[in-house]
């Protein structure tokens, strides 16, 4: 089956810093690009960050550039989004997300709650 | 940065109408451009890839057209479990592959 499984996510304070993980299994993770999308509550979805497949090319929104880095561990097919200098607007769910053509894999999403 | 624009932002129609939804893109996308189907506290699903094409598992009631700038998702006979949020995606090698801002459809 295939799986994607975030953890990570929790509560952190305003310029903290958050890593989130995303263990893959069920297929060829080392031939897939990854992506982040998070979701505001009530809001809709944001694509974050893509990285390909082994890992010498990433892109990033405007919103997060230079503050997050995604990278992955084809090894321990994991994926991660090293989150620094963490805003309110942050706050989100965020899924680990992957597919061919169109994302078809999401993960169920780890909660990050920027807040004082 | 491409930019999706979809309309109308909510459409209230009755099970067994048809739905139409659309999703304009600043600049030309070719036809990388999918649609997504969110539930109420579910993940989003993958309806439509590389405009047309059918995911997986999706009823032929759902079908995508277009190409460029323009794209349209259709609804078919409505059943109640299609009433959801409905987002567009550019997924072409420029990035950031954004999203629509979504349109929600409601049981009229």
């Amino acid at each position: 089956e295939v799986q994607l499984v975030e953890s990570g996510g929790g509560l952190v304070q305003p310029g903290g810093s958050l890593r989130l993980s995303c263990a893959a299994s069920g297929f060829s993770f080392s031939s897939y690009w990854m992506h982040w999308v998070r979701q505001a509550p009530g809001k809709g979805l944001v694509w974050v960050s893509r990285i390909n497949s082994d890992g010498s090319s990433t892109t990033y929104a405007d919103s997060v550039k230079g503050r997050f880095t995604i990278s992955r561990d084809n090894a321990k097919n994991t994926l991660y989004l090293q989150m620094n200098s963490l805003r309110d607007e942050d706050t989100a769910v965020y899924y680990c997300v992957t597919g061919g053509q169109g994302l078809d894999t999401w993960g169920q999403g780890t909660l990050v709650t920027v807040s004082s | 940065e491409i930019v999706l624009t979809q309309s109308p932002g909510s459409l209230s129609l009755s099970p067994g109408e048809r739905a139409t939804l659309s999703c304009r893109a600043s600049q030309g996308l070719s036809s990388y451009l999918a649609w997504y189907q969110q539930k109420p506290g579910q993940t989003p699903r993958l309806l439509i890839y590389g405009a047309s094409s059918r995911a997986t598992g999706i009823p032929d009631r759902f079908s995508g057209s277009g190409s460029g700038t323009d794209f349209t998702l259709t609804i078919n006979r409505l059943e109640p479990e299609d009433f959801a949020v409905y987002y567009c995606q550019q997924y072409g090698t420029s990035p950031p592959n954004t999203f629509g801002q979504g349109t929600r459809l409601e049981i009229k």
